[in-house]
């Protein structure tokens, strides 16, 4: 199976920081990766598919880039709804796989 | 619009049995993969299971298998998971979601999550 690596697992920031998120996959899976944003005690929310494809709604400030193993997600300037837990998803083949996630905290 | 239903959570007994039901509506059930991820308590994602659209083909995680079975009624729009011998580690928040695509594809849509509770 597919591991998904994401790092850093925690991150302090301020409103108006540019921050990324890196998330390796353990083989090649093309751009078949999402991002997904989630806030305690709700669903996790789709912000990015196919690597790079903003969902509808998702404001630009959100971006995602990379292909292969190696992924980005960044975002531009926080604002103070960012603040959040971070996933990585491949979904290369029907067997799926999560990042273990990256804690958004405002510093 | 999109809506996911799930139900069935509760508190079993290591050992035990539950069925999960997601009821889907806003979309055509039968043209999108659906699926199980669960999340234990303060911890990240972890993925269950899918199913395509089709109900033909479908994949378990290696933590559940054997244990869950993934199933639709086409019929009734409905996604189920199917929980044998349960675990006290498989206490989670369960969400079914839907994906973008027939056979599998990023979770564009996601319920509210059904709590499963494995204790004695």
């Amino acid at each position: 199976d597919i591991q998904m690596t994401q790092s850093p697992s925690a991150l302090s920031a301020s409103v108006g920081d540019r921050v990324t998120i890196t998330c390796r996959a353990s083989e090649r899976i093309s751009t078949w990766l999402a991002w997904y944003q989630q806030k305690p005690g709700k669903a996790p929310k789709l912000l990015i598919y196919k690597a790079s494809n903003l969902d509808t709604g998702v404001p630009s400030r959100f971006s995602g880039s990379g292909s292969g193993t190696e992924f980005t997600l960044t975002i531009s300037s926080l604002q103070p709804d960012d603040f959040a837990s971070y996933y990585c998803q491949q979904y290369n083949t029907q067997r799926s796989s999560f990042g273990q996630g990256t804690k958004l905290e405002i510093k | 619009e999109v809506q996911l239903l799930e139900s069935g959570g509760g508190l079993v007994q290591p050992g035990g049995s539950l069925r999960l039901s997601c009821a889907a509506s806003g979309f055509t059930f039968g043209d999108f993969a659906m699926n199980w991820v669960r999340q234990a308590p303060g911890k990240g994602l972890e993925w269950v299971s899918t199913i395509s659209g089709s109900g033909v083909s479908s994949s378990t995680a290696d933590s559940v298998k054997g244990r869950f079975t993934i199933s639709t009624d086409n019929s009734k729009n409905t996604l189920f998971l199917q929980m044998n011998s349960l675990r006290v580690e498989d206490t989670a928040v369960y969400y079914c979601a839907k994906a973008d695509l027939f056979n599998w594809g990023a979770f564009h849509y996601w319920g509210q999550g059904t709590l499963v509770s494995v204790s004695s």
